[in-house]
């Protein structure tokens, strides 16, 4: 079977850095990527990494390991309106199987 | 340019009757895909369509749901004799590659079966 693991929650402090994880177990794996949900809102695409090693776009970086198994998403300088669920989805062929989100908590 | 649209915005049906939601997708995108969101859940993958090739039903639940995509662009998605349990959020997403990575979605349809 195929499935993704992430933490369910996760809080941080406004203006730290936080990393969520996500583990995979998929036969056929092209990629990962992560995706971010407001309450109410429908999902945007933050990054994607086909290849091992960390992708940075601004404050979000994504990293993976293939032979791991295993991506991580690190949000720096946490601002306030970071505060959403967050998806990994992996590629396999034809589709995206998403994880069941973790919903990221900040404080002031 | 316009992003992915969706229609209705908020669906209230009887159980047992037959629904119809909408998706128009970005321009020029060739695949286009279907989720169910459940209220705190993930994204369930229903349904995927690459340009006129022969859908990926793999994802769908049941016979009662059906979808398809005309000239390549619109696509519905039925689902018929609704149950309470189809209570969802729908939603569509499409992407220039096949399949690609980076899915741009639409608000969704809030599907609601009393």
């Amino acid at each position: 079977g195929q499935s993704l693991e992430q933490p369910s929650e996760v809080t941080a402090v406004e203006g730290a850095i936080v990393q969520i994880n996500c583990t995979y177990q998929t036969s056929g794996f092209y990629g990962l990527s992560w995706y971010q949900q407001h309450d109410g809102g429908a999902p945007t695409f933050l990054s994607y990494n086909a290849l091992d090693g960390l992708e940075e776009t601004g404050r979000f970086s994504s990293f993976l390991s293939r032979s791991d198994s295993y991506g991580y998403l690190l949000l720096q300088e946490l601002q306030m309106k970071d505060s959403a669920s967050y998806f990994c989805a992996v590629r396999l062929g034809d589709k995206i199987i998403f994880g069941k989100g973790t919903r990221l908590h900040i404080l002031p | 340019g316009a992003g992915v649209s969706q229609s209705p915005s908020n669906k209230v049906t009887e159980k047992g009757k037959d629904v119809e939601l909408r998706c128009d997708p970005i321009s020029g995108h060739t695949a286009l895909y279907w989720y169910r969101q459940r209220l705190g859940q993930g994204l369930e993958f229903l349904i995927y369509f690459q340009g006129n090739s022969a859908p990926d039903k793999s994802g769908l639940p049941s016979d009662r749901f059906s979808a398809e995509r005309t000239g390549g662009s619109v696509s519905t998605l039925t689902i018929q004799r609704t149950q309470q349990e189809d209570s969802a959020v729908y939603l569509c997403a499409s992407s220039a590659g096949s399949p690609g990575p980076e899915q741009y979605f639409g608000p969704g349809t809030r599907l609601t079966v009393t």
